[in-house]
């Protein structure tokens, strides 16, 4: 099965910084790749994801680059701001059909904090 | 659009009883739903896989006989923990995918906290 593997587990940058976490996949067959924020106790926010026929994808201050050959797919965080703070998870799936639910693989998490 | 909802958002049970928790998909109709766990400061562990009257598909490790799940209609789905233990102190979060809507992303409820005293 899939396995997504997620670093750093916690990352501290300053207000104006960027951020980059990097996530590893195993399944070659995985073309859809997600990115959540989640802060406590609260449901995981979709953020941005990217699906693989595509390299990279932006929106505003957030952008996500793949490489499907190298199996990994990272998120980018330019201009961080205090409120950027809280746990990222990245995920992994196959997508809904041939055979697949579409069930989501998510890392481990990363703990951003963005200190003023 | 694409909202799902969970009842209740908390609940602290007895050990021994059971609990059932309901997630709605309340402006689509969601043809597969999906169960997950959330310990503290851990990720999201996916329990099981249910689609619109048949039986749910649950992943390694996850008992089926404890962790029931009904998805009995497009727009409804139910996890019920029968004989909770502390261990079963949890973050459940559920989410939907809609049918032709996408075939990739899922939509997430608000969360239930379990805890079993």
């Amino acid at each position: 099965g899939e396995n997504v593997e997620q670093h750093p587990s916690t990352l501290s940058v300053q207000e104006g910084d960027s951020a980059v976490i990097k996530c590893t996949y195993s399944d070659s067959a995985s073309n859809y790749f997600p990115w959540y924020k989640q802060e406590l106790g609260k449901r995981p926010q979709l953020i941005i994801d990217i699906r693989s026929n595509v390299g990279e994808k932006k929106d505003q201050r957030i952008a996500v680059t793949l490489n499907k050959t190298a199996k990994h797919f990272s998120l980018h965080i330019t201009e961080t701001q205090p409120e950027d703070s809280a746990v990222y998870f990245c995920a992994a799936s196959r997508g809904f059909g041939g055979g697949s639910q579409g069930n989501l693989i998510f890392g481990k998490g990363t703990k951003l904090s963005v200190k003023p | 659009g694409a909202v799902v909802s969970q009842h209740p958002s908390w609940v602290i049970c007895k050990s021994g009883t059971s609990v059932k928790i309901e997630c709605r998909s309340l402006d689509f109709q969601a043809t597969t739903m999906f169960w997950y766990r959330q310990f503290p400061k851990q990720s999201l562990m996916l329990m099981a896989t249910s689609n619109e009257g048949s039986k749910a598909t649950y992943e390694q490790g996850v008992e089926k006989d404890k962790f029931l799940i009904n998805h009995a209609s497009l727009t409804l789905s139910t996890l019920t923990v029968t004989s909770a233990h502390p261990e079963d102190s949890s973050f459940y979060i559920c989410s939907a995918r809609g049918g032709e809507r996408d075939l990739y992303e899922q939509y997430f409820g608000p969360g239930t906290r379990l805890t079993v005293t």
